[in-house]
């Protein structure tokens, strides 16, 4: 357990669905992440957060909408996915950005058919 | 842009033998560096941080920086079979994320 939880950790959802996917940190960190890791591809930022507040949506598609409700707790509503948006999700944590380095969460593994 | 370049790999080496891993990045104004190892499936783990010019060692693993250079390095000594994994380099420039290379994947093999 790396102190950041995601859950679920494996999700298969019909392109019609609506779910959400979600992160706990109890490091007390005041930055938040969502990255996208596809097949033998390389990390791509979706969404920052600092103190709450979303400093960073790197042109993610709508059908992808974050959510972060308190500096401990981060979501990821999807809607509408396309088979292509099925990869590794990954959610980070750091203390106050990424000159402290991150901690990964174990990721969700989302398949979309 | 700022960028993180790593070879992709694979690399083999032998068990025992010393792995050296590398990455250069295009922003002078980064202060951090990190190497992440991640395991097929897995999501990453820390490995290393270092933020300052000259070697760090922990264990088996060595960060080299040279900030001159824009170079940062980590040497893997008594490779093993278990440490066989992609290894991320990041970067931190003076903002609130870190810059990831795409990852050199290291085979070691018995």
């Amino acid at each position: 357990e790396t102190g950041v939880t995601q859950t679920p950790r494996h999700l298969v959802m019909g392109m019609t669905n609506k779910k959400s996917l979600k992160c706990e940190q109890h490091l007390g960190h005041n930055a938040m992440y969502w990255y996208k890791q596809s097949a033998k591809k390389p990390l791509e930022l979706m969404f920052v957060y600092n103190f709450k507040e979303q400093t960073e949506n790197n042109s993610v598609p709508s059908r992808f909408s974050p959510e972060c409700p308190n500096s401990s707790h981060l979501f990821l509503h999807l809607h509408t996915l396309q088979p292509e948006d099925s990869a590794l999700y990954l959610c980070a944590s750091s203390p106050s950005g990424g000159r402290d380095g991150y901690t990964f969460g174990s990721g969700t593994r989302l398949t979309v058919v | 842009q700022k960028e993180v370049e790593q070879n992709s790999g694979p690399l083999s080496v032998p068990e025992g033998a010393i792995a050296s891993l590398n990455c250069t990045y295009s922003d002078r104004g980064s202060q951090s560096f990190f190497w992440y190892r991640q395991y097929s499936g897995k999501s990453p783990e820390l490995i290393m941080s270092i933020y300052s010019n000259g070697d760090k060692e922990d264990g088996r693993f060595t960060a080299q920086l040279n900030k001159a250079s824009q170079y940062v390095s980590l040497l893997i000594r008594d490779s093993q079979p278990s440490d066989s994994a992609t290894y991320l380099c990041a970067a931190a420039p003076n903002t609130d994320k870190l810059i990831f290379g795409t990852g050199t994947r290291l085979q070691v093999f018995p």
